[in-house]
């Protein structure tokens, strides 16, 4: 089974700060995705990156794949509260299944 | 908007008792996927479906079983619910993959399943 390891679980910060979370793997993935998830509520997706090395920018969030395809960031700037939420990275392994990693929960506050 | 519609957002179950959690699709997606979700522990893939009638264990199938008759519903079945089974429920579904395509996941609103 494949494995994503996420850190920080836990990340409370003040609007306005920057802050990174990470994504690693063992395994190669074909691609990877990150999602958001606010409570009460199922994960939205919020991007996809399939090339090593790729960068995608969605507004204040950058996402990173590295370049061996086994790991990825998300780096958030001046963070906001609407920002808060559950952040989930997937990888894609066989056909068309995700493997989810454990989380990195995010709250960021006034 | 398309969606992933799960009919019951909270449910209490004894033990023992036969549980259905239903979900409903409106996208024409040929894949859906059962997963449950625990603090700590991430999304564990329980089953998916790539089409009617067609099923696949996941990584945690014990315990559990589906159901796929019509492209647009997967059910998950909870053949003797037990307290460990107390979890978050969700259903997700995808287009198939097209040559050089990954499409991301339309997930359900959950179902929160307490079993006592």
């Amino acid at each position: 089974t494949q494995l994503l390891e996420q850190s920080p679980q836990f990340l409370s910060i003040q609007e306005g700060e920057n802050l990174t979370v990470y994504c690693n793997s063992s395994s190669v993935f074909s691609s990877l995705q990150w999602y958001r998830q606010e409570p009460g509520e199922g994960p939205v997706l919020l991007v996809t990156v399939v090339t090593g090395g790729e960068v995608k920018k969605l507004k204040r969030l950058t996402f990173q794949f590295g370049d061996a395809r086994k790991d990825s960031s998300l780096h958030i700037t001046a963070a906001q509260p609407g920002d808060t939420g559950l952040y989930l990275c997937a990888g894609a392994g066989t056909a068309s299944k995700l493997t989810f990693g454990t989380g990195t929960r995010l709250q960021v506050t006034l | 908007d398309v969606k992933v519609t799960q009919s019951s957002r909270y449910l209490v179950k004894r033990t023992g008792e036969k549980v259905f959690l239903e979900c409903v699709q409106d996208m024409d997606h040929e894949n859906m996927f059962w997963y449950r979700q625990d603090p700590g522990l991430g999304l564990r893939l329980i089953y998916f479906s790539y089409d009617v009638k067609m099923k696949e264990k996941g990584d945690i199938p014990e315990g559990y079983s589906v159901s796929r008759e019509k492209k647009e519903r997967f059910s998950l079945i909870l053949e003797s619910a037990s307290t460990n089974q107390t979890s978050m429920y969700l259903c997700a579904s995808r287009v198939r993959t097209g040559e050089g395509g990954f499409y991301g996941y339309t997930f359900g609103s959950g179902t929160r399943l307490t079993v006592v």
